[in-house]
């Protein structure tokens, strides 16, 4: 079966410090992956995704980018946090089938002080 | 483009009896998808159910079902028998079907946290 991982779980950063928060999936192969954040109280925001490695596309402009360096790896990165990045992070995949669905990971609770 | 609207920010049941959760969307598409999200306070998100909109059957999956009304661009969830473990924010989301890099993107609406009474 397929499991997603994300890590860190937490992470709380002084703004100005980079930024690299990792997901990868098990039991897939070539799967869709994206990147969410969410606000607290609010719904989710597609920030990237991308449908094979070294392939992103962007959602909104912001501070922030992604990368695929391998099939089931996604990485979200920032050079200089600003505290507006603070948020929940979620990863998710999607198979190459047509049912659309997508799973999601834990999430990373990003704190930028 | 296409928008998803949970119009209920908040919604409370008791255990043991049925509530309906609402959502509308707007879009010029024909083909799409329809899902309902859980996310409880350890906040991973959940798949609930999915509708496709070429199906005029409602889907349901065990105790949650759903009312696909495709005139209307309504899409309810029902949850009978509510549990202390349906507890949790419910997310409505949208995407269309078809070819290209962005098709399969979800949209979300801002969800409904319900809460279930003992």
């Amino acid at each position: 079966s397929q499991t997603i991982h994300q890590w860190p779980a937490t992470l709380v950063q002084p703004v100005g410090s980079p930024l690299s928060l990792e997901c990868t999936v098990e039991g897939t192969s070539n799967p869709n992956l994206y990147w969410y954040r969410q606000a607290a109280g609010r719904g989710l925001q597609l920030l990237f995704y991308s449908v094979g490695i070294g392939q992103i596309s962007s959602e909104v402009p912001q501070n922030l980018s992604a990368s695929r360096p391998q099939d089931r790896q996604f990485i979200l990165s920032s050079k200089k946090l600003l505290l507006s990045d603070s948020g929940f992070y979620l990863c998710a995949w999607r198979g190459d089938d047509y049912t659309y669905e997508q799973y999601f990971g834990p999430g990373t609770r990003l704190t930028v002080t | 483009a296409q928008t998803v609207t949970q119009s209920q920010p908040e919604m409370s049941v008791q255990e043991a009896e049925t509530v309906t959760l609402s959502c509308t969307y707007d879009t010029s598409e024909s083909d799409y998808y329809l899902f309902w999200y859980k996310q409880p306070p350890s906040r991973q998100m959940i798949l609930v159910i999915r509708q496709e909109a070429y199906k005029q059957q409602n889907a349901t999956e065990n105790r949650f079902s759903v009312n696909f009304q495709k005139a209307a661009k309504s899409f309810s969830l029902k949850i009978s028998d509510s549990q202390l473990g349906d507890a949790a924010m419910y997310f409505c989301a949208y995407t269309g079907s078809g070819y290209g890099g962005s098709q399969g993107n979800l949209i979300f609406g801002k969800g409904t946290k319900l809460s279930v009474k003992p």
